[in-house]
This record gives structure tokens, C-alpha cells and sequence, in this order.
């Protein structure tokens, strides 16, 4: 079966400090897709990024970034200068590649609050 | 390219009333997944649609059910309805499976009184 932790529920800075949102991965397949999602008051689950097992390259898309572990089952978000309207609740998910394909599997998600 | 759109967003019904959820996904993409969200139970999969077929479903009652249409289109239906179903549902399409990129439309906020 696949897990995902995201041990921080709630998270504070100030704006234009750094913050890195921790995602921990369970599961026994080698080809897995991992996913983070955004979502703001509106209710509505933005895609941020999808990377599959065999990709551990780091990834920056303006002031995010990613950093993916298979050694340690992780796969963490950093908001370089966090701005308020990063505000929000934050998803890391997976999903395996069988036959079918699995759904995907949400951690509990953590809200960030970017104060000004 | 115009994103995924679910109606309505907004419903309020009572117990032992059943509803009809309706999501229409991505222009090109086949396959339709639903998820239920709550603060308890945080994001379930409820099921997922591909060329008109079921192909997962999660842990739900049977109360649930849904369908998909020849054009990608999805419904999905709570009978009988209880207190605990009230959540936001989300309607999320992809290309072709639950490993691509999944996109997801606005949710429906249901209420159950």
C-alpha cells in the first residue's frame, strides 16, 4: 500500500523568509509518480509539479523548488521569499504505475500562513 | 484551454435525498477521477472514469456511484444521502490515467443537514 506524511500541519513565517514543507513517501513499486498541489481558500487543487521514480533531479521554477530523496523517501518543497499570496494548503501525493494505474494517494496536507 | 468545470458548486440537501454531481473535464483528456474532501478524513479517491468504464474505485459505499459519458463527460451519485457525506468533491481529469498530471476543477461544496 502507498503512505504519504506530511508531519508539519501548520506552518508560519513572515513574508520574504524561506520555507521548506517536508513529504514522505511509502511504497514498494520502483515506478511511482510523486505530485505537489496548491490550494488556496477558493477550494480549488492547483498543479505545482509531477515527477516520476526514475528522475531525481532537483527542480526550481521561480522561487520554488523541489528536492527529491529516494534514499530517504522524501520529497520536499522550498518557497524561496514566501509572499503572502502563497498562502494556502499544500498536498504532496504519489500515485504507482500498474495496470490501471493506482489513484492518487494525498498526505494530510500543510497550511502555510505567509504573514506580512 | 478551458480547465475542468463542475456543477453546482454549491448544494445544500437533507438526509435520505440523493444528489447528481456533474464535472466536465479538459478538452482531449479520457480519463475522470472523483475525491471526496473533509477535515477529518482529508482527500479520498472515490472513482475513476476512463472511456465510459470504471477503472479503480476507492473504499465507499455503494451509495456512491458514477458514469461517464462518450464525451468525457462525468456524473457522480450519492443516494441516501447522511450527515457524513457532506465534504467537497472534486472532479479531476487527465489525459489518459492517474499517474499523468491530474487536473482538478473547482469542487462542489455539499452540504447534508
Amino acid at each position: 500500500a502507498q503512505k504519504v506524511t506530511q508531519a508539519q500541519t501548520e506552518i508560519s513565517v513572515v513574508e520574504k523568509e524561506d520555507v521548506t514543507l517536508d513529504c514522505v513517501y511509502e511504497t514498494r513499486d520502483t515506478t511511482y509518480y510523486l505530485f505537489w498541489y496548491k490550494q488556496p481558500p477558493s477550494g480549488e487543487l492547483v498543479f505545482l509539479i509531477r515527477r516520476n521514480s526514475f528522475d531525481e533531479q532537483n527542480e526550481i521554477s521561480g522561487r520554488y523548488s523541489w528536492n527529491f530523496q529516494k534514499s530517504t523517501s522524501s520529497f520536499n518543497f522550498t518557497i524561496t521569499a514566501s509572499q503572502v499570496v502563497d498562502s494556502a494548503v499544500y498536498f504532496c501525493a504519489l500515485s504507482v504505475y500498474m495496470k490501471g494505474n493506482t489513484p492518487l494517494v494525498f498526505g494530510k496536507g500543510t497550511r502555510l500562513s505567509v504573514i506580512a | 484551454k478551458a480547465g475542468v468545470t463542475q456543477t453546482p458548486r454549491y448544494l445544500i440537501k437533507t438526509r435520505g435525498q440523493q444528489v447528481t454531481l456533474s464535472c466536465s473535464p479538459i478538452s482531449g483528456h479520457r480519463s475522470v477521477s472523483w475525491y471526496q474532501q473533509t477535515p477529518g478524513q482529508g482527500l479520498q479517491f472515490l472513482f475513476e472514469y476512463f472511456s465510459e468504464t470504471q477503472r479503480n474505485k476507492g473504499n465507499f459505499p455503494g451509495r456512491f456511484s458514477g458514469r461517464q459519458f462518450s464525451n468525457s463527460r462525468s456524473e457522480m451519485n450519492v443516494s441516501t444521502l447522511e450527515l457524513g457525506d457532506s465534504a467537497l468533491y472534486l472532479c479531476a481529469s487527465s489525459l489518459d490515467g492517474t499517474t499523468d498530471t491530474q487536473y482538478f476543477g473547482p469542487g462542489t461544496r455539499l452540504t447534508v443537514l
